[in-house]
């Protein structure tokens, strides 16, 4: 258990829905990172977090959007859905916001988008 | 593009032997690289890392070796276990000002037989 908990596990819904997928991050942690894992891209680092404040920009489409609350959970959401929009979701924490290496992840979220 | 190749899909060894997992990279920004491990059902769990600036390092049985003018990495386990089986991401990192991005390659399953 890495201490990063996201909910939900699994989400189904459909094209053109909206959903929101939500991380606590581990306790102490400033940093909080979403990945999305899909079966032909592999791992794809969307966006980072520190502290209430956007960091770093991935792959992160111009449909989805994030935020980190003052509790420093973060949710990432995700609107106008398509198909190629189903993945795992993962969000990772950290300390501090230049320590690859002191990322720990989540068991992700399933997003089924039917 | 991918800037962080896995070319082998998948590897299968046999328990007590050495396992051989190699990346390449494309971009010379990349200052951190790392190997993660994941489970099904799991995130991706921090294994071992190198600093651009080294050319090994070594965590009991794990051991990464980088070299630069390659570009490649390789992560060699040595003895491999059955529980060592998984897929191995390898990831680079760069950032500055705060921010970090992690890119991944698609993964190496390992396989270890007993």
């Amino acid at each position: 258990d890495s201490g990063v908990t996201q909910t939900p596990k699994h989400l189904i819904t459909a094209t053109g829905q909206r959903v929101t997928l939500r991380c606590s991050p581990r306790s102490g942690d400033l940093s909080v990172y979403w990945y999305q894992q899909s079966l032909d891209q592999g791992l794809q680092f969307l966006i980072q977090y520190y502290n209430g404040e956007e960091r770093a920009k991935g792959n992160i489409l111009e449909r989805f959007s994030a935020q980190q609350f003052p509790d420093l959970h973060s949710e990432l959401n995700l609107s106008s859905l398509e198909l190629g929009d189903s993945a795992l979701y993962f969000c990772a924490s950290s300390v501090r916001p230049r320590r690859a290496n002191e990322q720990f992840f989540g068991p992700g979220t399933r997003l089924t988008v039917l | 593009d991918q800037q962080v190749k896995q070319n082998s899909p998948s590897l299968s060894v046999q328990e007590g032997r050495i396992s051989i997992l190699n990346c390449d990279y494309t971009n010379s920004m990349f200052d951190y690289f790392l190997w993660y491990k994941k489970y099904p059902a799991e995130g991706p769990t921090f294994l071992i890392s190198i600093s651009s600036i080294k050319d090994k390092n070594e965590d009991g049985r794990f051991t990464v070796f980088l070299n630069k003018s390659a570009k490649h990495l390789s992560l060699h386990i040595v003895p491999s276990q059955p529980g060592d089986s998984a897929v191995y991401f390898c990831a680079a990192s760069w950032g500055q000002g705060g921010s970090e991005k992690l890119v991944f390659g698609k993964g190496t399953k390992l396989t270890v037989n007993p």
